[in-house]
């Protein structure tokens, strides 16, 4: 599709629940990147994914945190044990390649929210 | 290493007044620069962008000029409105890194 779409677009959990976000990137794009948005708007980059492969990891919580990206599916981020510190506005966002100049399309975002 | 450091805000202006964000930034390559809104509600929408030394982007009305020599991209309008309301982030990309790196975002009210 022509924009980045995310699912769903508010998640509820109990602590210690499993947790499981969708994102569709933009047809075309190679790239996709997860981040988490928490209080006072900080963002924090999780992980990025070259078609399926991942690219960069060095964001992600290694514990209970994971992420894939298929060939014909959406990517999805998955936490398990979820914690209330989990509880964010989590963002995919996808580019054509990973140039400089290339500017990352992101979602509406996935707010989690761990009770 | 790389960040952004960004106006803290929040900023209220009236309908009409002159906008400036300022952003600053350090990097260990040739970075690019961005700024990204977000309205409330909704993900980051890309607002403009600058790729090299002394490049101007600019969009809506919205300019910011990649100052290398200050390692700055602040963001201006000239005359803002009160669908400008949002939170708008200055990122930068690196050579050599592989995520945007975000200043702390600034929120901006327009009043009629």
């Amino acid at each position: 599709g022509e924009e980045v779409a995310q699912t769903p677009k508010h998640l509820v959990r109990g602590e210690g629940q499993k947790a499981k976000l969708y994102c569709a990137p933009i047809k075309g794009h190679s790239y996709v990147f997860w981040y988490q948005q928490v209080l006072k708007n900080e963002f924090k980059f999780l992980i990025s994914f070259q078609n399926e492969n991942v690219f960069d990891e060095t964001g992600m919580p290694k514990e209970r945190f994971s992420a894939k990206c298929l060939p014909n599916s959406p990517c999805s981020l998955e936490i398990q044990a979820t914690k209330l510190e989990d509880s964010a506005v989590y963002f995919c966002a996808s580019s054509q390649s990973r140039a400089v100049n290339q500017p990352q399309h992101f979602g509406d975002g996935t707010r989690l929210s761990i009770l | 290493g790389n960040s952004v450091t960004q106006m803290e805000g929040p900023v209220t202006l009236s309908e009409e007044a002159f906008l400036t964000i300022n952003c600053t930034y350090t990097a260990t390559g040739y970075p690019s620069l961005f700024w990204y809104v977000q309205y409330p509600g909704e993900g980051l929408q890309l607002l403009l962008k600058a790729t090299k030394a002394d490049d101007k982007g600019s969009n809506k009305g919205f300019e910011a000029t990649y100052r290398k020599e200050t390692t700055s991209f602040h963001l201006e309008k000239g005359s803002v409105q009160v669908s400008d309301s949002a939170v708008y982030f200055c990122a930068l990309s690196d050579t050599g890194a592989n995520n945007l790196f975000f200043g702390t975002g600034t929120r901006l009210t327009v009043i009629p």
